[in-house]
């Protein structure tokens, strides 16, 4: 699996669009990218996932630049229940590569 | 729908003791996974289930062993708990092994 590259922490005012880069130089053709976030004490919860075009779903957009080597996850109104541990994975299509990990994440700290 | 439900919530073994740690899903997904938390770290997969009657490692599988039991079930125990298996464990299920996760609420370990 490719690996992942992320800035451990980030601050971002309440009402202001946040948004949290990843950094996936090596990543294949076949692979996604996935976006999840912890808040404390709590289970990972999916947010969004792309191959190569940009996404948008409720919570987040995805943008994913032209060659595929980054993504940058914005959440366009953050607010404080959006303070949490961000991962970004890249996870293979192919049925039996089943095995990712979480790597440590960005810390958004969204502030009043 | 419960979604992922995991049992217990809280546990605490001495060293040498053993114990299952149960996880069910009702959402008719193929694939279930177990990982592991320790404080102030990412998620590191222990083991996963690609489909029913199949089981593979993960990143950190010394030391546990899995049982798909059906579609819904996937256990994972400790033989004999040391206290380097103090964490939080989480069991998730997606569709398919490449599909996006689910995540329980975890079960609390301390191995004294």
């Amino acid at each position: 699996d490719a690996k992942t590259t992320q800035p451990p922490s980030m601050d971002c005012a309440e009402g202001r669009a946040a948004n949290l880069p990843c950094n996936h130089s090596t990543i294949s053709g076949n692979e996604y990218v996935y976006w999840y976030r912890q808040i404390h004490s709590q289970g990972p919860q999916y947010i969004i996932h792309g191959l190569k075009n940009n996404e948008t779903n409720e919570m987040a957009s995805l943008i994913i630049t032209e060659d595929r080597k980054s993504s940058t996850l914005i959440l366009p109104h953050a607010t404080l229940r959006d303070t949490a541990v961000y991962y970004c994975i890249v996870r293979p299509q192919d049925t039996n590569a089943g095995k990712s990990t979480f790597g440590d994440g960005t810390t958004l700290t969204v502030k009043p | 729908n419960a979604g992922v439900t995991q049992t217990p919530k809280f546990q605490v073994l001495k060293t040498g003791q053993s114990m299952t740690l149960q996880c069910a899903q009702d959402m008719n997904h193929n694939s279930m996974y177990w990982y592991r938390q320790d404080p102030g770290m990412g998620l590191r997969l222990i083991y996963y289930s690609a489909s029913e009657g199949t089981t593979d490692k993960g990143e950190v599988p010394n030391g546990y062993n899995v049982s798909r039991l059906n579609k819904r079930e996937f256990s994972l125990r400790l033989e004999s708990a040391a206290p380097s298996q103090t964490s939080v464990y989480f069991c998730a299920s997606s569709y398919q092994i490449n599909t996006e996760a689910f995540f329980g609420q975890g079960t609390r370990l301390t191995v004294v």
